[in-house]
């Protein structure tokens, strides 16, 4: 299975700042890679596919890059309504699996 | 606005079979371009995938619960289905469904979520 590694576990961060957090392929995955958003007691939303691409819906301030096997989640100008925990997810090869996830807190 | 929700027992005895559905609305299960696949999340553990389905009865498993798991389709109810065998502790976890992209590999949307716990 493809391990994937995200850093780092969680972070604190203010109102109208930007977060970047990283996630690692233990091998590539060219650019099958999906970011995810959960709030508490929520499921998990999509936010980014195909490494870049960002999900009808979603704000603009989200972004997505990379390929191989490092890649990053961006968020630009953040709201109130962005704390929450974002999880990668790679989906070249089978099984799908998922980074531990980053929780992004109010500083 | 396709909404997927689970319901199933929320508790289940050791050694027996856990058995959930997923009902699909707004939208039809049978639309041809998408997987729906079954997702778990153990308390305070991360996402692991469990399998998916396509409308036509085609299944894909995690290969670490494949010789447990059995994933089926009943289109006539817009429903799929998760019955998972011989369950321990380990298997308690929030079980979570979702339409399976094939093509991008993305999960989207998710149910609710319900959780299952293992217990005598």
């Amino acid at each position: 299975d493809i391990q994937m590694t995200q850093s780092p576990s969680s972070l604190s961060a203010s109102v109208g700042g930007r977060v970047t957090i990283t996630c690692r392929a233990s091998q590539s995955v060219s650019s099958y890679l999906n970011w995810y958003q959960q709030k508490p007691g929520k499921a998990p939303k999509l936010l980014i596919y195909a490494a870049s691409s960002l999900q009808t819906g979603v704000p603009s301030r989200f972004s997505g890059s990379g390929s191989g096997t490092d890649f990053t989640l961006t968020i630009n100008s953040l709201q109130l309504e962005d704390f929450a925990i974002y999880y990668c997810q790679q989906s070249y090869s089978t099984p799908p699996t998922f980074g531990a996830g980053t929780k992004v807190e109010i500083k | 606005q396709l909404q997927l929700q689970e319901s199933g027992p929320g508790l289940v005895k050791p050694s027996e079979t856990l058995s959930l559905t997923c009902t699909v609305s707004g939208g039809s299960i049978s639309s041809g371009s998408y997987y729906w696949g079954w997702i778990r999340q153990p308390p305070g553990k991360g996402l692991e995938w469990i399998g998916s389905l396509y409308y036509s009865g085609s299944t894909y498993y995690n290969p670490s619960l494949k010789s447990r798991v059995t994933i089926s389709v009943d289109t006539s109810k817009n429903q799929f289905s998760l019955r998972l065998s011989s369950v321990t502790a380990a298997d308690t976890a929030i079980y979570s469904c979702a339409r399976h992209d094939y093509a991008t590999g993305w999960f989207d949307p998710w149910g609710q979520g319900t959780l299952v716990t293992v217990s005598s």
